[in-house]
């Protein structure tokens, strides 16, 4: 099956900082990967779509000059937590669409587990 | 509403049980629809596609209704290591944006 590779799985940082996570297709190309956040207890929720070689498409409420995404390649889309705070901080991770033969099917990244103190 | 609906349980229940989870999603143009599991502090994993016909896998049937835009998941023998979340997963096409119920939590005891 395809492959999601997400790093790092678990990051520590000082408030106001900022964080870069990369989410990597490594056997098959996706254009298209999509960025969840979830909290503890809680449901995946969708922040955005990321769009390879053109600007990301955030769901409403993600302000998206707070998580900025980058996808300039086939097979990397980054996230970053711009002036990260302690709010920010759960579990983020990705997904990229393989389409298979009868339906497309979502492989995830491991997911980041972001801890801001 | 929320776009998917599942009842959050969890549902405790001895080895060797039967357990059925429901969702109810509210977009009508849903494409494609999906149940998820998910382990504590994992990435979710697909569990199985869920077809309009209805689909066995083993010990887990998934059903379609999509008059009543409902999904439903039966689990038959429970395992110890059935216990995670399951998620009821609709994809909305397109660009194959899926969108998560808040899941079902199952813990499966001996």
């Amino acid at each position: 099956g395809a492959v999601v590779s997400q790093h790092p799985s678990r990051v520590i940082c000082k408030s106001g900082t900022s964080v870069k996570i990369e989410c990597r297709s490594l056997d098959f190309q996706a254009t298209t990967m999509f960025w969840y956040r979830q909290f503890p207890k809680k449901s995946l929720m969708l922040m955005a779509t990321s769009n390879e070689g053109s600007k990301a498409t955030y769901e409403q409420g993600v302000e998206k000059d707070k998580f900025l995404i980058n996808h300039a390649s086939l097979t990397l889309s980054t996230l970053t937590v711009t002036s990260a705070h302690p709010e920010d901080s759960s579990f983020y991770i990705c997904s990229a669409p393989y389409a298979k033969r009868l339906y497309t099917e979502a492989f995830f990244g491991q997911g980041t587990r972001l801890t801001v103190v | 509403r929320k776009e998917v609906e599942q009842d959050p349980g969890p549902f405790n229940v001895p080895e060797g049980a039967t357990v059925a989870f429901n969702c109810t999603y509210s977009n009508s143009a849903s494409q494609s629809f999906f149940w998820y599991r998910q382990d504590c502090r994992k990435e979710p994993k697909l569990l199985m596609s869920v077809y309009s016909s209805g689909n066995e896998d083993g010990r887990f049937t998934a059903q379609l209704n999509r008059a009543s835009q409902y999904i439903s998941l039966l689990i038959r023998d429970s395992k110890l290591s059935d216990s995670a979340t399951y998620l009821c997963v609709v994809n909305l096409g397109g660009y194959n944006k899926l969108i998560f119920g808040a899941g079902t939590r199952l813990a499966v005891h001996p």
